[in-house]
């Protein structure tokens, strides 16, 4: 099993530009989110998504917006990139279990400059 | 809101020694859970240990251990025997009780521990 996987690992892009963060788990889980991570700050939710078919908003929503395609796919979008969205972006994904555990993806580095 | 605080931003040790990161939180909750992650220098997000606040023993998971004080609200994580691989970002995570499925993680500041061979 690959767990979550994220697509692209790196990126660049110029403010104004749009682009779309892919996130992808095949644990079947029924819960996945988006997180990101500045320098000297834990992660922050971005959004999340408990079920197939349902999103919601997390800490810091403004500027994205994201789309649960199916029980695998969760993916982030930046309609217009500005600089303050400048992060590492963290995909997660969960059962419903006891255990409470999220698992993480390995990241993607976004610039904007 | 619930709040994470990580109040060592870095902390260095030897090899073998023993280290304690600190934690508090701040919550009305009643039933939660606490964790603590690890991130190294790969990025990667590893799950540590986890605890919940109804259980009083606290939680241990070969040489990591918590030191849970609710009333406090403090959740401390120590290492024993640190070894070389336990460099790393730790966060301390805080996730009240789940509700239709959305088990939202509030992560602290971190702590950057360097363990010297």
């Amino acid at each position: 099993n690959a767990g979550v996987t994220q697509t692209p690992k790196f990126q660049v892009l110029k403010t104004g530009q749009s682009m779309t963060l892919q996130c992808a788990q095949d644990m079947n889980h029924n819960s996945m989110y988006w997180y990101r991570q500045d320098p000297g700050m834990g992660l922050r939710l971005i959004y999340y998504s408990a079920s197939e078919g349902t999103t919601d908003k997390g800490e810091v929503p403004n500027g994205y917006n994201v789309s649960r395609l199916n029980k695998r796919e969760f993916s982030l979008r930046l309609e217009s990139a500005a600089p303050s969205q400048t992060s590492v972006y963290f995909c997660a994904s969960s059962a419903r279990d006891r255990t409470h555990e999220q698992y993480f993806g390995p990241g993607t580095r976004l610039t904007v400059t | 809101a619930q709040t994470v605080t990580q109040s060592q931003p870095e902390m260095s040790v030897q090899e073998a020694e023993t280290v304690t990161l600190s934690c508090t939180y701040d919550t009305s909750e009643s039933n939660y859970y606490l964790f603590w992650y690890k991130q190294p220098p790969s990025r990667q997000m590893i799950l540590v240990i986890r605890q919940e606040a109804y259980k009083q023993q606290n939680a241990t998971e070969n040489r990591f251990s918590v030191n849970f004080q609710k009333a406090a609200k403090s959740f401390s994580l120590k290492i024993s025997d640190s070894q070389l691989g336990d460099t790393a970002m730790y966060f301390c995570a805080f996730m009240k009780q789940p509700f239709q499925g959305a088990q939202k993680l509030v992560f602290g500041q971190g702590t950057r521990l360097t363990i010297n061979p």
